[in-house]
């Protein structure tokens, strides 16, 4: 079965620009979630979508929003961007609590 | 941080070595789950161990947790240069934190031919 798919695979943006970010989850799971991959602070969960409801939030500005919709798909905005935004953003989607399958990323540089 | 320490940072050895990996987490979990990344790509998921085990076993993977300690070791036996990859340790802390993986800093482990 096809796994989750992230789109675009990469992207530059110029800072004060905004961004949305595409996530395809396997199909059958309804959890979407989203974290973000710098250098710097690692792996930092982002939020987390079930049935079109956002049920988890990690600490992240208000700049960063996310939706799921009926389908399960989901995507990701950042507004008004800066620098320190430039990072792997990898979402994974799961049908329970036995472990998680992860996109191949959105390689985000803001410049 | 909430974030979870591993260690060695890095390691490197020659193919058919074994490499251990050890992990140490801060909170109460319901699993812990190890994930591959290869060259900033996105993370393969491949084992997880739920808080009332001990020890498990996929192929040449054995992990192994100690909740007492909080700690966790992943050893890769008979490594293979397409072992060679950053691996991850992330726990989930199961009740409301629905979604939330905690990641550690990761591992970089170098597999010689």
């Amino acid at each position: 079965k096809a796994g989750v798919t992230q789109t675009p695979r990469y992207l530059i943006k110029t800072r004060g620009q905004q961004v949305t970010l595409s996530c395809s989850p396997i199909s059958g799971h309804r959890s979407v979630s989203w974290y973000q991959q710098t250098p710097g602070q690692g792996l930092q969960f982002l939020f987390e979508y079930f049935s079109e409801t956002q049920r988890n939030k990690g600490n992240f500005p208000g700049r960063f929003s996310g939706r799921q919709f009926s389908n399960s798909r989901s995507e990701m905005n950042v507004s008004t961007l800066e620098l320190g935004d430039s990072a792997l953003y990898l979402c994974a989607s799961s049908w329970g609590t036995d472990g998680y399958t992860f996109g191949s990323g959105t390689r985000l540089t803001v410049v | 941080s909430q974030q979870g320490e591993e260690d060695p940072q890095a390691l490197s050895i020659q193919e058919g070595e074994n490499a251990t990996m050890n992990c140490s987490y801060k909170t109460s979990i319901n699993n812990l789950q190890w994930y591959r990344q290869n060259s900033g790509r996105g993370l393969v998921h491949l084992i997880l161990i739920r808080s009332n085990e001990r020890e498990k076993h996929s192929g040449r993977l054995r992990v192994t947790l100690d909740t007492s300690k909080k700690s966790s070791s992943l050893l890769i036996t008979a490594s293979r240069a397409a072992d060679t990859a950053s691996y991850f340790c992330a726990t989930d802390p199961g009740s409301s934190n629905t979604g939330k993986l905690i990641f550690g800093q990761g591992t970089t482990l170098q597999v010689k031919p």
